[in-house]
């Protein structure tokens, strides 16, 4: 088990360009979920996936972003145009139903530092 | 909507000592889920511990126990006999039961240091 998978590790741009973040989930998960950590609102999630359909994306927070998940072993997260403010951690993690319980914690990804400048 | 509170941003507890880190939250359900996860310095998230609402017996995990309220909607961490490894940000989340995957609600964090 490899776990959760994603890339690049840190990713350091300049305001105004476009970044997309990669996530491969833990294989056989069917729910997939993208968090953003900041010192100041601490973990927040972005939006999450059930069976790669989207299924809350309230918390994504401006139009500049958006997620996809074309099939179950991949995810993006694009910023476009980012922005400083987005400068942050950003966490994949997923979860396999399959586990047998809907207690199934999730397993989460070394995640992305990304800084704007 | 649920929220999670730590209201301890920091603590700091000796090497071999225990330490209780707090944890309240809000909800008008009656199955959940609570956890606890740990954030060291590498950043990694890691599930310490797990706690079902309509289960009345506190989990344990080896040093780490729970002492779950759940009409005061209370929900904190005992970490027995600390070593410095323990040494990290601490979270605690909620998680309703609907029959389906539902998402994770977090609270801000607790830094725990150890201290030899």
């Amino acid at each position: 088990d490899a776990g959760v998978i994603q890339s690049p590790r840190h990713e350091v741009t300049e305001m105004g360009q476009e970044v997309t973040l990669r996530c491969k989930p833990i294989s056989g998960h069917n729910s997939l979920f993208w968090y953003r950590q900041t010192m100041m609102r601490g973990l927040e999630l972005l939006i999450y996936f059930n069976n790669n359909v989207p299924i809350d994306d309230s918390g994504m927070p401006e139009d500049r972003f958006s997620a996809k998940m074309p099939n179950a072993s991949f995810s993006t997260l694009k910023i476009q145009p980012s922005e400083p403010r987005d400068s942050a951690v950003y966490f994949c993690a997923s979860r396999g139903l399959s586990q047998g319980s809907y207690n199934s914690p999730l397993h989460f990804g070394n995640g992305t530092r990304l800084t704007v400048t | 909507a649920q929220t999670v509170t730590q209201s301890q941003p920091e603590m700091s507890v000796q090497e071999a000592e225990t330490v209780t880190l707090s944890c309240t939250y809000d909800t008008s359900e009656n199955n959940y889920y609570l956890f606890w996860y740990k954030q060291p310095p590498s950043r990694q998230m890691i599930l310490v511990i797990r706690q079902e609402a309509y289960k009345q017996q506190n989990a344990t995990e080896n040093r780490f126990s729970v002492n779950f309220q759940k009409a005061a909607k209370s929900f904190s961490l005992k970490i027995s006999d600390s070593q410095l490894g323990d040494t990290a940000m601490y979270f605690c989340a909620f998680m309703k039961h609907r029959g389906g995957s539902e998402k994770l609600v977090f609270g801000k964090g607790t830094k725990l240091t150890v201290n030899p």
